[in-house]
């Protein structure tokens, strides 16, 4: 399995406060992304990072920012969380080469009240 | 913008049998790879079988298949022998290649979750 870590596995939280969500891997891949898992969607794109600190905005960035500091690290930012961002959040990492498949973390599953 | 459609949401398949999931794609890029997911009620996304566009052969795993039909930007899965194990769901993908600058992103389907009865 590719090493992949995501923290926290689940989190509860209040409309309002920040909530940074957090992947470690240990397979030194240049990509890394993170999705939204909601029913009815699949995985949605919310950001991605094609090198430290090289990120950009996927389909679904509003209320998110990230930041990539070093190459094994990629966290998730939510400002002022909203009950809308309540949702399964995924972590992907990716080699740079064609056809390389993604390869997930665990999830964390985020609930905001 | 690629779009990924599964117009099954629910499937169902007893044991032993063999069953089919459906995946359409829209796309201007004659290049580009297609990846089956697996989402098991423990919630990890497990890659199932990928096919490179270029290629004509399908791709096979064991007991699962695809139908790849470029012309008709058509991916569909075949899961032969069903097991009890293969209950999930299933998650159609498509990604553009590395040189087009959008850092190889996936377009994920809706998904179809399959139930397998004895």
């Amino acid at each position: 399995d590719a090493g992949i870590t995501q923290s926290p596995r689940h989190k509860v939280t209040e409309t309002g406060t920040p909530v940074t969500l957090r992947c470690h891997q240990t397979e030194n891949h240049r990509y890394m992304y993170w999705y939204r898992q909601d029913p009815g969607h699949g995985l949605r794109l919310i950001h991605y990072s094609y090198g430290v600190k090289d990120t950009d905005k996927g389909e679904v960035s509003d209320g998110y920012s990230v930041s990539r500091s070093k190459t094994e690290d990629f966290l998730l930012t939510l400002e002022s969380a909203t009950s809308s961002q309540t949702s399964v959040y995924f972590c992907a990492i990716s080699e740079y080469r064609d056809g390389q498949p993604q390869h997930f973390g665990d999830g964390t599953r985020l609930s905001i009240l | 913008a690629q779009t990924v459609t599964q117009s099954q949401p629910e499937m169902s398949v007893q044991e032993a049998e063999t069953v089919t999931l459906s995946c359409t794609y829209d796309t201007s890029e004659s290049d580009y790879y297609l990846f089956w997911y697996k989402q098991p009620p423990s919630r990890q996304m497990i890659l199932v079988i990928r096919q490179e566009a270029y290629k004509q052969q399908n791709a096979t795993e064991n007991r699962f298949s695809v139908n790849f039909q470029k012309a008709a930007k058509s991916f569909s899965l075949k899961i032969s022998d069903s097991q009890l194990g293969d209950a999930a769901m299933y998650f159609c993908a498509y990604r553009s290649p590395s040189n087009t600058g959008t850092a190889s992103k996936l377009t994920f389907g809706t998904g179809t979750r399959l139930q397998v009865t004895l």
